[in-house]
């Protein structure tokens, strides 16, 4: 079957540009996760939705940072006023229930790139 | 809060040798443990992951890994590399009493096989 997919796979954007990233999750996983992998480093929890909400959104670096899940299935990533140090790869991942023994499954990543 | 540390950035194996990639953790209770390869230009895959019981626990494509509760390590082993293994090997640690569901991860070692 078909698994996690993201749009774009690639992003170029200018300093102060907006910017929205898009997750297609597993059909019928009710959780779904975004990461961020800058370079050289490993992923990088941000948020997490359970459902159309979003249960932990501890690890959002800043309020330019938003996520929102509406169907419960499509998500969007959204940066406002991007700034350099946004650029990185964004990975998201979706799993079949709540819990970190759920196994999550990852998309190939959108990279990030602003100028 | 919890951390991964992945001592070694690079490791180099020559094919058909064995390999080991040490991982060591840092947490408040016991963990859920996860090892994930990232090949260039794909998604990261889930390998093997410990949860409870059997401390040695099996994974695919060989590879096999040990908790080690008074190390706080779970290091991933492979008794003979083949070429194919060449990648970003990340370890990573889920909080195992809910709520929090997002994965820490170390900065990964790359494996660079040698024929």
């Amino acid at each position: 079957g078909a698994g996690v997919s993201q749009t774009p796979s690639n992003k170029v954007t200018e300093k102060g540009k907006y910017v929205e990233l898009r997750c297609d999750p597993i059909s019928g996983h009710t959780a779904l996760y975004w990461y961020r992998q800058s370079l050289g480093q490993g992923p990088e929890f941000l948020i997490y939705f359970q459902g159309t909400g979003a249960a932990d959104d501890s690890g959002l670096p800043n309020d330019r940072f938003f996520a929102v899940r509406p169907e419960g299935s499509v998500s969007t990533l959204k940066i406002q006023r991007t700034e350099r140090g946004d650029s990185a790869v964004y990975l998201c991942a979706s799993s079949s229930g709540q819990g970190t023994y759920n196994e999550q499954f990852f998309g190939p990543g959108t990279r990030l790139t602003v100028l | 809060a919890q951390s991964v540390t992945q001592p070694d950035i690079h490791i180099t194996v020559s094919e058909g040798a064995s390999l080991e990639l040490r991982c060591n953790y840092s947490y408040g209770a016991t963990p859920y443990l996860f090892w994930y390869v990232q090949s260039p230009g794909q998604g990261l895959q889930l390998l093997l992951k410990y949860f409870s019981g059997d401390t040695l626990v099996q994974g695919i494509k060989g590879f096999e890994a040990e908790f080690k509760r008074s190390q706080s390590s779970f290091n991933l082993r492979k008794p003979s590399v083949h070429w194919s293994d060449a990648a970003e090997y990340f370890c990573a640690v889920g909080y195992s009493g809910g709520g929090a569901d997002g994965l820490t991860f170390g900065k990964g070692t790359h494996l660079i096989i040698q024929p």
